[in-house]
């Protein structure tokens, strides 16, 4: 089983549709969340850091879920720009070491 | 952009030679990771460098190893090169404080191995 769990998708949406993302991880000692995305051969840049208490930065909000061990993305109103593959990361270890999900596809259609 | 820089940019290597990577990291960042990421797959932790001394390491061969310097710059340094080294490299640098520890990547190396 791996440590971070996600859909791969590919989703495909159209203009404007909300679209949410689901994740999960197994190791409970996690200390840190973040959703990065990442465009074709480029390399992954950070979306967001996910809190307990829920976040959200425009369009985009996220959601970590402790006693569950999930965390969400949920993306509003899409734009054509937010094409790309999500990546859910957990943070664990003195040296913080990123665990990468394999990433959810998404293309959003005109 | 996030200031974090990597060279060569592409590498193309035959298998059983040793190849050298390096990284830049963000001005004011005292950590690099290194991360492998495979086709189709997530990336991958190497190890992370923490004011020259390693700080943590992933399930990889004692062929990789690396190395920080003063000005917090690294190398990744692999040895007897398999044809399942061929991935993206990629850097990360991050302040080294902080509650969330982000981590900021630099383009990657295409490393390719024939």
């Amino acid at each position: 089983r791996k440590e971070v769990e996600q859909d791969p998708g590919p989703f495909n949406v159209p203009e404007g549709a909300t679209v949410a993302f689901n994740c999960t991880y197994s190791n409970s000692a996690s200390q840190s969340f973040f959703w990065y995305r990442q465009d074709c051969r480029k390399e992954p840049k950070l979306l967001m850091s996910v809190y307990s208490s829920g976040n959200e930065d425009g369009r985009f909000t996220a959601q970590l879920n402790r006693a569950s061990q999930y965390i969400s993305l949920l993306i509003r109103d899409s734009k054509l720009s937010d094409s790309a593959t999500y990546l859910c990361v957990a943070a664990s270890g003195s040296a913080r070491q990123l665990t990468f999900g394999s990433g959810t596809q998404l293309t959003v259609l005109p | 952009e996030t200031g974090v820089t990597q060279s060569p940019t592409h590498l193309i290597k035959t298998r059983g030679q040793q190849v050298t990577l390096r990284c830049s990291s963000q001005s004011g960042h005292n950590t690099v990771s290194w991360y492998q990421q495979a086709l189709g797959q997530g990336p991958q932790f190497i190890f992370q460098y923490y004011r020259e001394e390693e700080n943590g390491r992933g399930n990889f061969p004692p062929r990789f190893s690396g190395l920080q310097f003063p000005n917090y710059s690294s190398e990744l340094n692999v040895n007897a090169l398999e044809l399942d080294d061929s991935a993206l490299y990629l850097c990360a640098s991050s302040p080294g404080t902080g509650a969330t520890y982000e981590q900021y990547f630099g383009p990657g190396t295409r490393l390719t191995v024939t």
